[in-house]
């Protein structure tokens, strides 16, 4: 079955390095990859979508990577704030109209002043 | 602007007891809905889409059930509530660009 895989450990970095969180999948190839925020006691929050085609895709300070043959997304935050403290969630998409999404579990950022 | 709506926030129920969780979406036309519950500490499990109007597919087999009754609302229904139904259930709308919006949530408790 389809496996989403990331880092349930909490990341825990000081304020203003880079935070890269992974995100890897197995038995599975989709067609695009997001990554969501997700505050607690909240819905997620999209953020960025990566398509399969694509190597590398950036959003001030967001960048994401998606390799199809290490079958792996990165996930990195430049300049981190301690408001960049929060769950986030890596989705891999199919091909289908559904537009379903399978949701890892996420990792938790903390970023200390 | 499109807004997506969920109500309750919480619900404390008894096993047993039905369920029923509305989720409307504002601002866009035949959307895709999706069903989501979250375990805590857990990721996001689909347990319900739908494509359109009457139009429901099932991801996890349970006690629960999924009705479209109008192009903008979702109803996340079960008969009888079981302990392990209790999570953050959690809505949202996506047009063919494929992100998700998500509703606010609602904290379900079964005691």
């Amino acid at each position: 079955s389809q496996k989403i895989e990331q880092n349930s450990e909490a990341l825990n970095i000081q304020e203003g390095k880079t935070a890269t969180l992974t995100c890897n999948y197995t038995n599975y190839s989709p067609a695009y990859l997001q990554w969501y925020r997700q505050d607690p006691g909240r819905g997620p929050v999209f953020l960025l979508l990566i398509r399969e085609n694509e190597k590398e895709k950036r959003k001030e300070r967001l960048k994401v990577t998606f390799d199809t043959t290490l079958k792996q997304s990165l996930f990195h935050i430049t300049a981190s704030q301690p408001a960049d403290s929060a769950t986030y969630l890596c989705a891999p998409g199919g091909r289908d109209s559904s537009y379903k999404l399978i949701f890892g579990s996420g990792t938790r950022l903390l970023v200390r002043p | 602007s499109q807004t997506i709506h969920q109500w309750p926030a919480t619900l404390v129920q008894p096993v047993g007891s039905p369920l029923s969780l509305e989720c409307t979406v504002e601002g866009t036309s035949n959307p895709n809905l999706y069903w989501y519950r979250q375990a805590a500490g857990r990721g996001l499990q689909l347990l319900f889409y739908s494509v359109g109007i009457g139009q429901i597919s099932s991801e996890v087999p349970q006690n629960l059930s999924a009705s479209r009754p109008q192009d903008r609302q979702f109803i996340l229904s079960s008969k009888k509530l079981l302990l392990s139904d209790s999570g953050f259930y959690l809505c949202a709308w996506s047009r063919q660009g494929a992100k998700q919006y998500f509703g606010p949530g609602t904290r379900l408790t079964v005691t």
